[in-house]
């Protein structure tokens, strides 16, 4: 199975609308995180939020948002008050416990177009 | 300060060359990654190494051989170059007892076999 699976390989938002990037995983180990990254065009990785599974509120930072929804494993991503420069790809992950070496598991990505 | 770094950015080589990809960071990390995005933009592990120890090592050719000299540092070196190696190539490093540590990327190296 799977661990992320993001099902939206593209959407589209207006500019300074609202939009969310869907996001489910699959683990039986009680503690995870997960993260959401940011790839622009030119490449690079960009973190940008992070979401414990212990954490009781949902985690945000600056216009992004986590929804964590723990019973239903998902962890939607949502941009308030887009942006051109929020235009990308955008990917989903997961690390299970703290054991050393311990991967990072990526979604397959949702690329976002922000619409003029 | 670049965090992770490596090196180069890009790399245009023959099929049936040797390559390596270096990689460092400087954030005090004990593990570093390397992992492959290919064409359809999907990044997939390659390997894992914890305090210079390989720890996850997935189903890749042999020809892809990881070298850790020392926790800061994590080379690639890819032997017979294959088209279907084109690719890029990220590097990236974390904590791995601290679980909300992300991991911190390297720029990516895009590697094209002609």
């Amino acid at each position: 199975a799977q661990k992320i699976t993001q099902t939206q390989p593209g959407m589209f938002v207006q500019e300074k609308e609202a939009v969310t990037l869907d996001c489910t995983y699959d683990t039986s180990d009680p503690s995870y995180g997960l993260f959401w990254y940011k790839q622009p065009s030119s490449g690079e990785m960009i973190f940008l939020i992070y979401q414990g599974s212990y954490d009781q509120q949902n985690a945000t930072e600056g216009r992004y948002s986590l929804n964590f929804q723990k019973a239903r494993k998902s962890a939607n991503l949502v941009i308030s008050a887009s942006q051109l420069g929020d235009s990308a790809m955008y990917f989903c992950a997961m690390r299970e416990g703290a054991l050393a070496g311990n991967q990072f598991y990526f979604g397959t990505g949702t690329s976002l177009t922000v619409i003029p | 300060d670049t965090a992770v770094s490596q090196t180069p950015k890009y790399l245009v080589t023959q099929m049936g060359n040797d390559k390596s990809i270096k990689c460092e960071q400087n954030l005090g990390h004990d593990t570093m990654y390397w992992y492959k995005q290919d064409s359809k933009k999907f990044l997939k592990i390659m390997f894992s190494y914890n305090n210079k120890e390989l720890i996850i090592n997935e189903t890749v050719p042999n020809r892809f051989s990881p070298k850790s000299p020392d926790k800061a540092h994590l080379n690639l070196h890819i032997n017979s170059l294959e088209l279907g190696d084109s690719a890029v190539y990220f590097c990236a490093s974390s904590q791995a007892t601290v679980i909300n540590t992300e991991a911190f990327f390297g720029q990516g190296t895009r590697l094209t076999v002609v």
